[in-house]
């Protein structure tokens, strides 16, 4: 079936630095992938739908200039958490959609826990 | 706008006890609804899912009818287990093509021996 891998699961970091995850999908292709937000206890926040080869689309209240997302191929998409702070220490998870799965099923990834120091 | 009212948790049941969690939705035309879990520390796997009205969904002992009627999509397991212990989202997917899914707030469940 559908796999998509996020990578790194863990990162610790220092309030100030940036932080880069990747969310892959491996035995598909993926032109559009979806980024959630996870708070402690809370449901997934969908914070942006990223597009292979063009700008990736924000919810409303996601600081763009923020949370950085690239989607360089139909495998890979990138979120940069930019001058990372302690408010932002979230578990971040992507998921895609296989074209051939049918039925609107998504696949997530297993997702990449943030600490900001 | 689309949405999905899952039952609060945290819910904590025996071994062997039967299992409902109640889920109703809003949304326009005839949304795909899905099940997924999520066990301590990982991400979200997809538990069952159902596309149309009267579908059952089925899984690992798990089952939820899409009832139109209703709106609803409740879970239900007749026995569960230790292992079950998790937190369980109900979602949809109300348009075709790559949308993203709308997800309840879930419920953690917890199964003791």
């Amino acid at each position: 079936g559908a796999v998509v891998s996020q990578h790194p699961s863990w990162v610790i970091c220092k309030s100030g630095t940036s932080v880069k995850i990747e969310c892959r999908s491996l035995d598909f292709q993926a032109t559009t992938m979806f980024w959630y937000r996870q708070f402690p206890k809370q449901s997934l926040m969908l914070m942006a739908t990223s597009n292979e080869g063009s700008k990736a689309t924000y919810e409303q209240g996601v600081e763009k200039d923020k949370f950085l997302i690239n989607h360089a191929s139909l495998t890979l998409s990138t979120l940069t958490v930019t001058s990372a702070h302690p408010e932002d220490s979230s578990f971040y998870i992507c998921s895609a959609r296989d074209p051939l799965s049918g039925a609107n099923v998504l696949t997530f990834g297993a997702g990449s826990r943030l600490t900001v120091l | 706008g689309d949405s999905v009212t899952q039952m609060e948790g945290p819910v904590t049941l025996s071994e062997e006890a039967f299992l409902t969690i109640n889920c109703t939705y809003t949304a326009t035309g005839y949304p795909s609804l899905f099940w997924y879990v999520q066990y301590p520390g990982e991400g979200l796997q997809l538990l069952l899912k159902a596309t149309k009205a009267d579908d059952k969904g089925s899984n690992k002992g798990f089952e939820a009818t899409y009832r139109k009627e209703t709106t609803s999509f409740h879970l239900e397991k007749g026995s569960v287990q230790v292992s079950d212990s998790a937190v369980y989202f109900c979602a949809l997917s109300s348009a075709s093509g790559n949308t993203p899914l709308v997800f309840g707030k879930g419920t953690r469940l917890s199964v003791i021996a």
